[in-house]
């Protein structure tokens, strides 16, 4: 079955600079993808949701590529700021039709420094 | 428009003990899903049910752990018997869709057990 790594598991940034997390997958047949944000004592909250026709997205502050050659989704922060403080998961929905649940990367803890 | 509503938000159980975590999902959401989310295995899937039948469950955590859709606005989680290594945040969410593009978590149940 599908299977997700995400790294790196820890990334400590300055306020301003960029930060970049990349997850892999296995299944070449996924074909809906996620980047959701945990912050301290709350759910998890959608951040941007990529599907296989779409290579890059942006969004307010960070910018999705899906790299379905490779079977790589990453997230690049830009410009970070300490609210982008949190931990950030990966999520793949390994089946097209539906009927399966979310498989998840172990996640990133983001810290972002004045 | 109420979100993934979960109680209680802590827990706290002697090693034996049966706990009952609840969850209401967003009205109107036909998917429901239990996750357990620590920090070194990420978020590992407890249960899937779509319009109340189970659809897919974490093959690991078959013998002490149970969740049950009373009805399409309410699921709940038994834990019996618990043990030290249970303790987690046990997050519940649910979808409005089939393709589960969109996924919405609640704050989630964090359970001590001692």
């Amino acid at each position: 079955g599908e299977q997700v790594e995400q790294r790196p598991p820890h990334l400590s940034v300055r306020e301003g600079d960029s930060a970049v997390i990349i997850c892999t997958y296995t299944d070449p047949n996924s074909y809906y993808f996620f980047w959701y944000k945990q912050e301290p004592g709350a759910g998890l909250q959608l951040l941007m949701k990529v599907f296989s026709s779409t290579e890059i997205n942006e969004g307010q502050g960070f910018t999705v590529l899906l790299n379905k050659k490779d079977k790589q989704l990453s997230l690049n922060l830009t410009a970070a700021h300490p609210g982008d403080s949190a931990v950030y998961f990966c999520a793949v929905n390994p089946a097209y039709q539906g009927g399966r649940a979310l498989i998840f990367g172990t996640g990133t803890t983001v810290s972002v420094s004045p | 428009d109420a979100g993934v509503t979960q109680t209680p938000r802590h827990e706290v159980a002697e090693k034996g003990q049966t706990i009952i975590l609840k969850c209401e999902p967003v009205s109107g959401h036909n998917d429901l899903f239990w996750y357990r989310q620590t920090k070194i295995q990420g978020l590992e899937l407890l249960s899937y049910f779509r319009s109340k039948s189970l659809m897919e469950d974490g093959g690991a955590f078959k013998d002490r752990f149970k969740a049950e859709m009373l009805n399409s606005s309410f699921s709940t989680l038994k834990i019996q018997p618990t043990e030290p290594k249970d303790s987690a945040v046990y997050l519940c969410a649910s979808s409005p869709d089939r393709a589960n593009t969109e996924v919405f978590f609640g704050k989630g149940t964090r359970l001590t057990v001692v």
